[in-house]
């Protein structure tokens, strides 16, 4: 299947500083990335979702400000975690779909830790 | 509303044993429906894909079922390994858009 490379796989950082996670599709050109969070045994919550070239769509409940999605190219789209606080605590991971196929495939996830 | 329920919600065997994990699910209409190995602190990667006119799909020692009337779907891994000690997670589509419902896992342990 194809390849999605997510980085970094895990980070740890202070309360109010920023975080920015990348998602790129290694082979193939991905024309829609999907954003989850997975707090422990949990299911995966989809975030957000984002079209290259436009902007995000975002779930209920999600801050569009604090979570900004950025998708400027076919292969990369990135997920910055702004003013991050404890709770914001979480598994994220990013999924991609290109234009010939259905299937989404998923990045490895990134572990991000407050503190 | 769409949901998609998994049972057990854990599952402890032993090694070398086969089990079946279920699915059931109320997503309509109906394209397809995905299973995926979730290994602690990592993304999903897909054991199978079964659209609507497939009973049965086998991918090594993983089997897939799928009974579109009942809306059920299961899934049964043979002769276990340790490697095997992971979430799985059933996964329905929404057709139309790519609006994913995910059930909630079962977390398989296989001990020795």
């Amino acid at each position: 299947g194809a390849v999605v490379s997510q980085h970094p796989s895990w980070v740890i950082c202070k309360s109010g500083t920023s975080v920015k996670i990348e998602c790129r599709s290694l082979d193939f050109q991905a024309t829609t990335m999907f954003w989850y969070r997975q707090f422990p045994k949990q299911s995966l919550m989809l975030m957000a979702t984002s079209n290259e070239g436009s902007k995000a769509t975002y779930e209920q409940g999600v801050e569009k400000d604090k979570f900004l999605i950025n998708h400027a190219s076919l292969t990369l789209s990135t997920l910055t975690v702004t003013s991050a606080h404890p709770e914001d605590s979480s598994f994220y991971i990013c999924s991609a779909r290109g234009t010939m196929n259905t299937e989404a495939f998923f990045g490895q996830g990134t572990r991000l830790t407050v503190v | 509303k769409n949901q998609v329920e998994q049972s057990p919600q854990s599952l402890i065997i032993l090694e070398g044993k086969n089990c079946t994990l279920q699915c059931n699910y109320t997503v309509s209409p109906f394209s397809n429906l995905r299973w995926y190995k979730q290994d602690t602190g990592r993304g999903p990667v897909s054991l199978t894909i079964m659209t609507f006119s497939e009973n049965t799909k086998s991918n090594g020692r993983y089997t897939a079922t799928l009974d579109a009337d009942t809306k059920q779907s299961s899934l049964h891994i043979t002769a276990s390994q340790l490697s095997d000690s992971a979430s799985y997670i059933c996964v329905v589509p929404g057709a139309g858009s790519y609006q994913l419902t995910f059930g909630k896992g079962t977390k398989l342990s296989v001990i020795p």
